[in-house]
């Protein structure tokens, strides 16, 4: 398995600001991935965190709202931009160790927008 | 895409009966069927899984049985106890053109163990 650490915990953000989320492993993983949680419901995946690359997004997400970087292979930061009230969720980083699609979260941050 | 349906919402057991959970999923191709447990204010843990090369595994008081055949995966924990109360996901791994894997959550289930 590997250990996940994510900064903040959880977050209390006005409207129209944006809010800088980190992931950090603690071994060289090849997958990493960012997944939203609103209230009461199931894990909507955002986006697929390359190394070195561009964010692959999935459908209804866009770079401009939820920038992602991904500098090295064991640290990604996800940016939740302008944000709404909408936007108020649980965000989740996971992880996949290479050559298996087991997939391992951290314990989120919750995000509440005033 | 995958489509991944679980029933039910919610289930309240007495504590040391048993508790099952069932999904079913759509695409052929997936794979993998993980369940996660979320506790209160944390992450989803793996507690389970199983490929699609078998039909049945087991650890312990939790077992998940997969037919291939129907598309449907289902969990199972016996001698159920007040901690396993939490809300429980399936979910099923999708290989993509990309070489990656794309993993679909079920709705939640919400289990309440009764004392």
């Amino acid at each position: 398995s590997a250990v996940i650490s994510q900064k903040p915990s959880r977050d209390i953000c006005q409207r129209g600001t944006s809010l800088t989320i980190q992931c950090q492993v603690d071994s060289q993983v090849t997958m990493m991935f960012w997944y939203r949680q609103q209230p009461g419901q199931s894990l909507t995946l955002i986006a697929t965190a390359n190394q070195g690359s561009e964010a692959t997004y999935e459908s209804g997400f866009v770079i401009d709202k939820f920038p992602i970087s991904r500098p090295n292979l064991t640290f990604s930061t996800l940016t939740v931009s302008n944000m709404s009230p909408e936007d108020s969720s649980i965000y989740l980083c996971s992880v996949a160790i290479a050559g298996k699609n087991i997939q391992y979260f951290g314990a989120g941050t919750r995000l509440s927008v005033l | 895409g995958e489509n991944v349906e679980q029933h039910p919402s919610t289930l309240s057991v007495q504590e040391g009966d048993s508790a099952v959970i069932k999904c079913t999923y759509s695409d052929s191709a997936s794979n993998y069927f993980p369940w996660y447990k979320q506790e209160l204010g944390k992450g989803p843990q793996l507690i389970i899984d199983i490929r699609s090369n078998v039909g049945e595994k087991k650890d312990q008081r939790i077992a998940v049985t997969l037919n291939k055949t129907a598309k449907h995966f289902s969990l199972h924990i016996t001698e159920t106890q007040p901690e396993d109360s939490a809300v429980y996901f399936c979910a099923a791994s999708t290989p993509l053109l990309s070489g990656n894997e794309k993993l679909t959550f079920g709705t939640g289930t919400r289990l309440t163990i009764i004392p």
